[in-house]
């Protein structure tokens, strides 16, 4: 089965400094990559994804990259703000069969004001 | 619309104990999942449903009963509680190739 791995589990920076999280995959059919954060008391909520149809989808201050080859995805935050202080996921899944979603082990952010 | 609603919150169990977590999403989607989620680790899947009146195991459903009762609701049973499945667990709901929704999660803890 799918095995993602995730890294750092956790990570700190200064108010405005970027943020890289990065993600690898084993399974060579997947071809969905969703990102989640996830705040204290509170269930995933997406915030950016995916499909290996493309390297890079960019949604303000969030962009995720993509390399099929190497299987590795990454997330990006720029300009980070107190308020994406949160446990972020990574996760993979197939867009056929159960598309049950393979989660990596998550990276606690924490932006200092 | 509330999406996907998870009940109860909290919970605390006895070992030996029976309890049914219920959820509901109101957004017409085909396909529901169960999820776990323990310390230091992801989410890992216990059950999902396709559509309605169609249930499969995922990755860790041993201890764990589910059932599709209509097109909006999931529910996952504990016949036994065991105190390894003290976790927080998660019902989250799809349609076709759209993400995933999840609920806020059922505290679960079990002594």
């Amino acid at each position: 089965g799918e095995n993602v791995e995730q890294h750092p589990s956790t990570l700190s920076v200064q108010e405005g400094d970027s943020a890289v999280i990065k993600c690898t995959y084993s399974d060579s059919a997947s071809n969905y990559f969703p990102w989640y954060k996830q705040e204290l008391g509170k269930g995933p909520q997406l915030i950016i994804d995916i499909r290996s149809n493309v390297g890079e989808k960019k949604d303000q201050r969030i962009a995720v990259t993509l390399n099929k080859t190497a299987k590795h995805f990454s997330l990006h935050i720029t300009e980070t703000q107190p308020e994406d202080s949160a446990v972020y996921f990574c996760a993979a899944s197939r867009d056929t069969g159960r598309r049950a979603l393979t989660f990596g082990s998550g990276t606690r952010l924490q932006v200092q004001p | 619309n509330a999406g996907v609603t998870q009940t109860p919150k909290f919970q605390v169990l006895k070992t030996g104990q029976s309890m049914t977590l219920q959820c509901a999403q109101d957004m017409n989607h085909n396909s529901m999942y169960w999820y776990r989620q323990d310390p230091g680790m992801g989410l890992r899947l216990i059950y999902y449903s396709a559509s309605e009146g169609t249930t499969d195991k995922g990755e860790v459903p041993n201890g764990y009963n589910v059932s599709r009762l209509n097109k909006r609701e999931f529910s996952l049973r504990l016949e036994s509680a065991a105190p390894s499945q003290t976790s927080v667990y998660f019902c989250a709901s799809m349609k076709g190739n759209q993400p995933q929704h999840f609920g806020d999660g059922t505290r679960l803890s079990i002594l």
